[in-house]
This record gives C-alpha cells, sequence and structure tokens, in this order.
C-alpha cells in the first residue's frame, strides 16, 4: 500500500535555530517524487520543496532541503535558520504511480517558531 | 505570471443545493488536479487531469460529485445535491512535469459550506 506518514504533530523550535519534521513513505513503484508542502494559518498551499525517487543529491531550497533516505523510505524535510514566519503546517507528499501523477499526503506537522 | 485561480473563494449553501466549483490553472501546465482537505481526513486527492482528459478520478466520494476540464485554462467540480458532510476546503492545483523536477502549484481554496 502506498502510505506517507509524519509522525510528528506538534513541533517548536526557538528562532535561528535549525528543525527538521520527519516523514516516511511507503510504496513499491521505483519511480515516485516527494514533496513538502507550507501551508500558514491563511490556508495556501506552498509548495517548498521536490525530490524525485533518481535523484542522487538531496533537494534544496533557500533555507529548505530534503534529507532523502532512500533505502529507509524517509524524505525528512530540514529548516535551517528558523523564522516566526515560518510557523505553519507542514506536509509531506508522495507522487506514486510510473507515468501517472496521483499524490497522496501525511496528516502535516504543525511547526511553532518562538521568538 | 499570475498563480491558480479559483472561485469563488467561499461558498455557503443549503443542503440539496447544486454547487458548483471552478478553477483557471496556470498557463502551460498540463496536469490538473482537485483536492479536498477536512480536519478528519486531511488532503484528498478527488480526480486529476492530463491534457484535459480526466486521469483518475478514484477519489471522487460518489455520484454526487463531478469534474469537467473543457479546455486546457478551465475547470469545474460540481456537487450535486450538496450535503452537509461536504464542507471542506476545495483546492485546485496545477502542475507541469519537466526533467529534473515537478511542481503542484496549489489556488487559494475555496472554502465551502453546506448548511
Amino acid at each position: 500500500a502506498q502510505k506517507i506518514t509524519q509522525t510528528q504533530p506538534g513541533m517548536f523550535v526557538q528562532e535561528k535555530e535549525a528543525v527538521t519534521l520527519d516523514c516516511t513513505y511507503d510504496t513499491s513503484d521505483p519511480s515516485y517524487g516527494l514533496f513538502w508542502y507550507k501551508q500558514p494559518s491563511s490556508g495556501e498551499m506552498i509548495f517548498l520543496i521536490y525530490q524525485g525517487s533518481y535523484d542522487q543529491q538531496n533537494a534544496t531550497e533557500g533555507r529548505y532541503s530534503l534529507n532523502f533516505q532512500k533505502a529507509r523510505k524517509s524524505a525528512n524535510l530540514v529548516i535551517s535558520a528558523s523564522q516566526l514566519g515560518d510557523s505553519a503546517m507542514y506536509f509531506c507528499a508522495m507522487r506514486v504511480g510510473t507515468g501517472g501523477f496521483k499524490t497522496i499526503f501525511g496528516a502535516g506537522t504543525r511547526l511553532f517558531v518562538k521568538a | 505570471d499570475a498563480g491558480v485561480i479559483q472561485s469563488p473563494r467561499h461558498e455557503v449553501t443549503e443542503m440539496g443545493q447544486e454547487v458548483t466549483l471552478r478553477c483557471k490553472p496556470i498557463s502551460g501546465h498540463d496536469y490538473l488536479f482537485w483536492y479536498r482537505q477536512t480536519m478528519m481526513r486531511g488532503l484528498e486527492l478527488l480526480i486529476y487531469f492530463n491534457n484535459n482528459v480526466p486521469i483518475d478520478d478514484s477519489g471522487m466520494p460518489e455520484d454526487r460529485f463531478s469534474a469537467k476540464m473543457p479546455n486546457a485554462s478551465f475547470s469545474t467540480l460540481k456537487i450535486q445535491p450538496s450535503e452537509p458532510r461536504d464542507s471542506a476546503v476545495y483546492f485546485c492545483a496545477s502542475s507541469v512535469y519537466r526533467t529534473g523536477g515537478e511542481t503542484q502549484y496549489f489556488g487559494p481554496g475555496t472554502r465551502l459550506l453546506v448548511l
């Protein structure tokens, strides 16, 4: 079965520190894509970062990096130098199926950044 | 560039009424997705299109839901008749697949309340 698991319902981090949000996935398809999205309290979904299953290097986008450990089936999001504006809900998602674009989402992790 | 546009942003209706949600994807994107977000079920993919053709509608809850994409710049999600349990935020997203990466850009969502 294809599944995304985010085990941390809520996380606290001190401003300017780094934080890791956990995500594990399960699929038997060799071709898949992994995404992270941010959903602030205003409700919009903001794309942060993407990792393809065949990508050799971990994806990075500014302060965001994806720690991709294929053997462990994990795709953790690392946010460096946290800012107050990073307080939001974060979703891990997986696009599954060779040639397909069906995307499933995890339950999300709510991040609180403390001043 | 304009992002994904959804209308209306808010909809309040009475049980039994027909509801039509609209979406304009980003120009040049050939995939369009409809999602539903609720507290109980999280983010669920309802249906997605590729080049205006429905590819996977396995997430559509029941026959009361229907979606169309008559052309590359417009899609609708219709609920007829609506029920209180349909109350949710409905997101439209569009995507284009390119070698080296992919993203899904979400619209602002339509907040639906069925009384």
